[in-house]
């Protein structure tokens, strides 16, 4: 599987937006980028999910360069609430709706008043 | 119900004793997942399911570890001979097409079943 890596921790201030960058250099092309977060005693949440064009939702913004090689999420106002740890995970999609997710570390994001 | 639900929510057991852990994925999702989260720590993946392929059994951490899928639906987490260590949530997912829009491979999370081994 391919790897990722994440800044451990990041601040944002309320309001602000946060920028969340992943690095995924070995990705392979039919691999797609995929970020979770999970907030305190919670079950993981899915956010946003792209193969190679930025992809907007609600919740976020996903830029992905154009080698692919890295993303980032972006949440546009940040707040209180999304003070969770984000993963950003790369597999493959299965059937267009499967395949083995692993998370990683992940960036424990807190947003400050 | 709608989502992915799990039982038992806590289960408190002695060491050595053997665990039972049941996952009721959501109805026609082909894709079920298991990972355990101990505390402080990251979700470490256990077992995948998909359809009636082979599951990838890699990251069961030992032989006493097994889980299986019944009728391509509920799934049973099963822990031989608990040691302190296996102390944790285990947490049950699925995914799968369920009819209309775009599919997005999303996993559906259910609530977890703690799990303390004395």
């Amino acid at each position: 599987d391919a790897k990722t890596t994440q800044p451990t921790s990041m601040d944002c201030a309320e309001g602000r937006a946060a920028n969340l960058p992943c690095n995924h250099s070995t990705i392979s092309g039919n691999e797609y980028v995929y970020w979770y977060r999970q907030i305190h005693s919670q079950g993981p949440q899915y956010i946003i999910h792209g193969l190679k064009n930025n992809e907007t939702n609600e919740m976020a913004s996903l830029i992905i360069t154009e080698d692919r090689k890295s993303s980032t999420l972006i949440l546009p106002h940040a707040t209180l609430r999304d003070t969770a740890v984000y993963y950003c995970i790369v597999r493959l999609l299965i059937y267009n709706q499967g395949g083995k997710l692993i998370f990683g570390q992940g960036t424990e994001l807190s947003v400050k008043p | 119900g709608a989502g992915v639900s799990q039982s038992p929510s806590n289960k408190v057991t002695e060491k050595g004793k053997d665990v039972e852990l049941r996952c009721d994925p959501i109805s026609g999702h082909t894709a079920l997942y298991w990972y355990r989260q101990s505390l402080g720590q990251g979700l470490e993946f256990l077992i995948y399911f998909q359809g009636n392929s082979a599951p990838d059994k890699s990251g069961l951490p030992s032989d006493r570890f097994s889980a299986e899928r019944t009728g391509g639906s509920v799934s049973t987490l099963t822990i031989q001979r608990t040691q302190q260590e296996d102390s944790a949530v285990y947490l049950c997912a699925s995914s799968g097409w369920t009819g209309g829009g775009r599919s997005t491979g999303e996993l559906f999370f259910g609530e977890g079943s703690r799990l303390t081994v004395l």
